[in-house]
C-alpha cells in the first residue's frame, strides 16, 4: 500500500475554500485515493474517492493530476463544523477490502 | 436506515481481564472491519470479516481476536488486557467484500479504558 504524506495541521476561516494536498509517490496502478473525515470521539466518515482527474460530490472535490502522485481535497466555503481531522488513504481497496491504512491525517481548524 | 452500532460505548476494565466488544453493521452489509485508535499510534486496522470468515488481519498480537455471525454482526475479544490496550475501538461495515471499491461506514466506537 502506498504511503501518504499530508500536512499535520491547517488553519482556515469560515467561508474560505480549503485545499488539503496529499502526496503518494508510490501509488500503484490499481490504487484508489480516498478521503475520510473524523470528528473527535467519532468514527471516520467517507468524504470522497477517486482514481484520476476530478471527482466532485455534494461536500467536496478531489483533484488528481495525470501522474497520480498527489491529490488535493477541496472543501468549498468551510464552516466551523468542518473542523476535523482529514485522512488521505491510498490503496487497492478493490482487493484489500476493509483494510484501510490511515496515516497521521491533517487536523483542520476553522476559525470564525 | 440505521447506522453501525457498537456496544458498549464505554468500558472500564483492569489489567489481566478480558473484554468482548460488539458491532452490528448496517443492514445488508456483509463485511465488518475493526480498528484501534490511540493518540500515539493513530488508527490501526485490526481485522476484517466477511461471510463469517476472517479475510484480512492487521499486525496485532493473538490476544486480539474476532468473529462474525451469520447475521453479519461481529464481536472482537481482547484477552489478558494491558494498559496499552486503552483505546477507541471502531467497527466499520461495507456492503460487500469484493468487487468495486465501496466506502466503509464507521460506528461511534467503544472507548475502552484499562486500569
Amino acid at each position: 500500500l502506498a504511503k501518504t504524506t499530508q500536512p499535520i495541521s491547517m488553519d482556515s476561516y469560515e467561508g474560505q475554500e480549503v485545499n488539503i494536498t496529499c502526496s503518494h509517490n508510490n501509488i500503484a496502478t490499481n490504487d484508489y485515493i480516498t478521503w475520510y473525515q473524523q470528528f473527535p470521539s467519532q468514527g471516520p466518515r467517507f468524504i470522497i474517492q477517486g482514481y484520476k482527474t476530478k471527482v466532485t460530490n455534494e461536500v467536496a472535490s478531489l483533484f488528481i493530476p495525470a501522474d497520480r502522485k498527489s491529490s488535493t481535497l477541496s472543501l468549498p466555503r468551510v464552516s466551523l463544523s468542518d473542523t476535523a481531522v482529514y485522512y488521505c488513504l491510498v490503496g487497492e481497496i478493490y482487493n484489500q477490502g476493509g483494510k484501510l491504512i490511515f496515516g497521521q491525517g491533517t487536523e483542520l481548524s476553522v476559525k470564525p | 436506515k440505521a447506522g453501525v452500532t457498537q456496544t458498549p460505548r464505554y468500558l472500564i476494565k483492569t489489567r489481566g481481564q478480558q473484554v468482548t466488544l460488539s458491532c452490528s453493521p448496517i443492514s445488508g452489509h456483509r463485511s465488518v472491519s475493526w480498528y484501534q485508535q490511540t493518540p500515539g499510534q493513530g488508527l490501526q486496522f485490526l481485522f476484517e470479516y466477511f461471510s463469517e470468515t476472517q479475510r484480512n488481519k492487521g499486525n496485532f498480537p493473538g490476544r486480539f481476536s474476532g468473529r462474525q455471525f451469520s447475521n453479519s454482526r461481529s464481536e472482537m475479544n481482547v484477552s489478558t488486557l494491558e494498559l496499552g490496550d486503552s483505546a477507541l475501538y471502531l467497527c466499520a461495515s461495507r456492503v460487500r467484500g469484493t468487487g468495486a471499491p465501496d466506502e466503509q461506514f464507521f460506528g461511534p466506537g467503544t472507548r475502552l479504558t484499562v486500569l
